[in-house]
């Protein structure tokens, strides 16, 4: 039950875009397409952003959008906006025994 | 309003119990698996274990199988954590979070976490 791989930091400047990669295995993230995205601001309560792989909540904004290629899925958040500034985690369904998080990575908007 | 409320968060003596609680409201209960996902300080989300819609199938991850048993009242629109043999990496904010009708759903509301500190 090891934790996907997330880069720990990711930055960039109002209006600009960013990917952010969520690494698994054929076990997890490469075998199903059950992977879902987290927003979590400090203090806060986590916010489901993306399910899966794609799909976008009702009131998540178009800003946010997800997909995956074999063991990789990626989140992108297009026009940076300052209240983007959050950390983020993937998931990802593992089999009956699991259900996997990534280590998080930490969004700053410059 | 779609809601997650935990309590029952304490600090406990390694080795210690304690059971969490989380008062759902706003949604049909019975109809969502729920699960419990856990923070510890400094650290991200680790997913600590799920229960079906009517309790009959229960998973655990292996850092708290044997010690932590999930249970729901269904009637009371409640879900549960006991932890038994508590240690202190199990110190963190424990959120309980609602799935889906499928297990592999995602988890679409989450509570605002309670904490659980283990120390002597």
């Amino acid at each position: 039950q090891s934790a996907l791989t997330q880069p720990p930091s990711a930055s960039g400047s109002p209006g600009q875009s960013v990917t952010i990669s969520c690494t698994g295995t054929s076990s997890d993230v490469g075998g199903y397409n059950h992977v879902s995205w987290y927003q979590h601001h400090p203090g806060k309560t986590p916010k489901l952003i993306i399910y899966e792989v794609s799909e976008r909540p009702s009131g998540v904004p178009d800003r946010f959008s997800g997909s995956k290629s074999g063991n990789t899925a990626s989140l992108t958040v297009s026009g940076l906006q300052a209240e983007d500034e959050a950390e983020y985690y993937c998931s990802s369904f593992a089999g009956s025994n699991s259900l996997l998080f990534g280590g998080g990575t930490k969004l700053t908007v410059l | 309003e779609v809601q997650l409320v935990e309590s029952g968060g304490d600090l406990v003596q390694p080795g210690g119990s304690l059971r969490l609680s989380c008062a759902a409201s706003g949604f049909t209960f019975s109809s969502y698996w729920m699960h419990w996902v856990r923070q510890a300080p400094g650290k991200g989300l680790v997913w600590v274990s799920r229960m079906d819609r009517d309790g009959s199938y229960k998973r655990y991850a292996d850092s708290v199988k044997g010690r932590f048993t999930i249970s729901r009242d269904n009637a009371k629109s409640t879900v549960y954590l006991q932890m038994n043999s508590l240690r202190g990496e199990d110190t963190a904010v424990y959120y309980c979070a609602r799935g889906g009708n499928y297990e592999w759903n995602a988890l679409d509301v989450w509570g605002q976490g309670t904490t659980v500190t283990v120390s002597s």
